[in-house]
């Protein structure tokens, strides 16, 4: 089943806008991911906030996480042409040492 | 160094036939695992191999399916008796260790059409 929950489900901005996209779920977990899917390649990851950590920052990237409300937030600030692509969660722990659990993803569209 | 590859890229086959998808993870990484993307999807979990010990074949969706890793390496995911619901884009990614606090690295996958 699906944890990772994504909204909204697709997003335009320009050029230059920050872009935000949220991500909730439903049980304990011990690691909250966020991955990038350009159109017909693979996943990259860009992130990993640990269930103790609140915020973290990677250039452009903002995550936050808060566990008491099962959400996290991540914020591409400054955004490009070349940010256009998919963005998945992925959540581990929840009774699994080893498995992550992705997310339908937001599909982010930003406009030169 | 070199990221996972899987092949084909593309696989068209006719209803019925078995097909067969490999996927070469990172060098020295133990961890592999096997999903399945339906358009506009997330990502399905298939099955996950961690060094030699028992594969988790849990998100397997049916004994058509079933995959394999030699010496801890290379993997071949094999659908037998394919169907049309078996169309999607099958990704496998790789991780150090079998950790979930390991980023995964994923090939860019197989996209699978069945007519």
């Amino acid at each position: 089943s699906q944890q990772g929950e994504e909204d909204p489900q697709a997003l335009s901005i320009q050029e230059g806008e920050n872009a935000t996209m949220n991500c909730s779920y439903k049980t304990s977990i011990n690691n909250l991911q966020w991955y990038r899917q350009n159109s017909g390649r693979g996943l990259v990851h860009l992130i990993l906030i640990r269930s103790n950590e609140r915020e973290k920052h990677s250039g452009r990237l903002r995550v936050t996480l808060d566990t008491s409300k099962k959400s996290s937030s991540l914020l591409i600030t400054a955004s490009r042409a070349a940010d256009t692509a998919s963005y998945f969660c992925a959540t581990g722990g929840g009774g699994s040492n080893y498995k992550l659990t992705f997310g339908k993803g937001t599909l982010l569209t930003v406009n030169p | 160094g070199a990221g996972v590859s899987q092949s084909p890229s593309n696989k068209v086959t006719e209803k019925g036939k078995d097909v067969e998808l490999r996927c070469d993870p990172i060098s020295g990484h133990t961890a592999l695992y096997w999903y399945r993307q339906s358009l506009g999807q997330g990502l399905e979990f298939l099955i996950y191999f961690q060094g030699n010990s028992a594969p988790d074949k849990s998100g397997l969706p049916s004994d058509r399916f079933s995959a394999e890793r030699t010496g801890g390496s290379v993997s071949t995911l094999t659908i037998q008796r394919t169907q049309q619901e078996d169309s999607a884009v099958y990704l496998c990614a790789s991780s150090f260790k079998g950790d979930s606090n390991q980023p995964q690295h994923f090939g860019d996958g197989t996209r699978l059409s069945i007519l």
